[in-house]
């Protein structure tokens, strides 16, 4: 099994651009979590899917973040515009049924720089 | 918001001595799961305990639950200069819902 994968690992920008991660999680998991690292807070979830719908998505700081999962493999987290506060480390997580139900599988991540 | 503390929030021991680190968590829980992250790396799960479970072994890991006073304690015996790294415990309320997590233990291991 690959794992969860995430791309790109890193990623810098200007303040102004559009950014977007993306993740493919472990094939049968049918949740998706999205989390970010700062120094300052830790890691926090921004939203998380449940059979492709978004079930919760509170976490997501503002109207500038958005997600998407078209498919059972594949999810974006979309960064419009950009901003330095962006700056961290993006993990994406899936879970799903069978012997390890709950347990959440952890990308690599994605370390965002916005300049 | 953070529900989990470790504690200590660093820990600094010899090669083959025991390293023991503390989770407090703030509501009920489904389970307790504990992660590592190495220096710029992803999160590693190391285990999972349950809400009803007291006691979790894997390998050189013991993992303690105590419902009552809402905390957990991971323990690391005969340790080594690989397990050096950052140790989060995280809280979920039910079956596969979003984890809350502490702001970790950084543990070294010197050789």
């Amino acid at each position: 099994d690959a794992g969860v994968i995430q791309s790109p690992r890193h990623e810098v920008t200007e303040m102004g651009q559009e950014v977007t991660l993306r993740c493919k999680p472990i094939s049968g998991h049918d949740y998706l979590f999205w989390y970010r690292q700062t120094m300052m807070r830790g890691l926090e979830l921004l939203i998380y899917f449940n059979n492709n719908v978004p079930i919760d998505d509170s976490g997501m700081p503002e109207d500038r973040f958005s997600a998407k999962m078209p498919n059972a493999s594949f999810s974006t987290l979309k960064i419009q515009p950009s901003e330095p506060r962006d700056s961290a480390v993006y993990f994406c997580a899936s879970s799903g049924s069978g012997a390890s139900t709950d347990t959440q599988y952890f990308g690599p991540g994605t370390r965002l720089t916005v300049l | 918001s953070q529900q989990g503390e470790e504690d200590p929030q660093a820990l600094s021991i010899q090669e083959g001595e025991n390293a023991t680190m503390n989770c407090s968590y703030k509501t009920s829980i489904n389970n307790l799961q504990w992660y590592r992250q190495n220096s710029g790396r992803g999160l590693v799960h190391l285990i999972l305990i349950r809400s009803n479970e007291r006691e979790k072994h894997s390998g050189r890991l013991r993992v303690t639950l105590d419902t009552s006073k809402k905390s957990s304690s991971l323990l690391i015996t005969a340790s080594r200069a690989a397990d050096t790294a950052s140790y989060f415990c995280a809280t979920a309320w039910g079956g596969n819902t979003p984890l809350v997590f502490g702001k970790g233990t950084r543990l070294s291991v010197i050789a």
